[in-house]
């Protein structure tokens, strides 16, 4: 069975600290996606790595692949309150109809 | 705003009623779908739609039936629905089928009594 499964679910960090959210998949591929949701807000496309060793950074959150552990890694640093969200990751399994596989979410607080 | 509406944004509906969720791509793109987002569930896709064409239905319940009469436009329209039915059902919408790069709504919170 497919599992996309991310580590912690929930992460309660304090501002200026650093942290690391784990993506693990159990299937090959070489695309993943990860998202950010707000409450009550839509998913916003973060990052989009698209092959193996691909790192990609935006301000305070970096973005890594290894597609030969199956894992990607999203990585914190200095955290600030506006971080606060629920992060997932996606895995792009492939095949003719644009299939995504969504992670459970981390639920990431950062206290002041 | 991401380019992808729905509505309502909240929708309480009891197991005999018929309703109908919407949504709307403002991005020119080929593609829509439906995800169902259950609490500590990860989010479920239930439909891709490509050129107004079903290319996959991920074993939904009948009691969901969606219709894409165009493809800047997605109903998902909803009849007997049980109460773990309730979740949050988002829309998405991507340049074309197997372009996974997807913009998602804000989500139609659905609670079903």
């Amino acid at each position: 069975e497919l599992k996309v499964e991310q580590n912690p679910l929930f992460l309660s960090m304090q501002e200026g600290k650093n942290y690391t959210i784990y993506c693990n998949y159990s299937t090959t591929s070489d695309r993943l996606y990860w998202y950010r949701q707000d409450p009550g807000k839509s998913l916003e496309s973060l990052f989009v790595l698209l092959s193996n060793g691909a790192v990609k950074q935006e301000g305070r959150l970096m973005a890594s692949l290894d597609t030969k552990a199956r894992l990607s890694t999203l990585h914190i640093t200095a955290a600030v309150h506006d971080l606060s969200a629920t992060y997932f990751c996606a895995v792009d399994i492939g095949g003719a109809t644009n299939k995504l596989i969504f992670g459970t979410g981390t639920l990431l607080a950062v206290q002041p | 705003e991401t380019g992808v509406t729905q509505t309502p944004r909240h929708l309480v509906m009891g197991m005999t009623n018929k309703k109908s969720l919407k949504c709307e791509q403002h991005l020119g793109h080929n593609a829509m779908y439906w995800y169902k987002q259950s609490a500590k569930k990860p989010l479920e896709l239930m439909f891709v739609y490509s050129l107004e064409e079903r290319v996959e239905n991920n074993s939904v319940p009948s009691r969901f039936s969606p219709e894409c009469p165009n493809s800047s436009h997605l109903f998902l329209h909803l009849h007997t629905l049980q109460p773990e039915d309730s979740a949050l059902y988002l829309c998405a919408s991507s340049r074309r089928v197997g372009w996974t790069e997807a913009f998602f709504g804000q989500g139609t919170r659905l609670t079903v009594v």
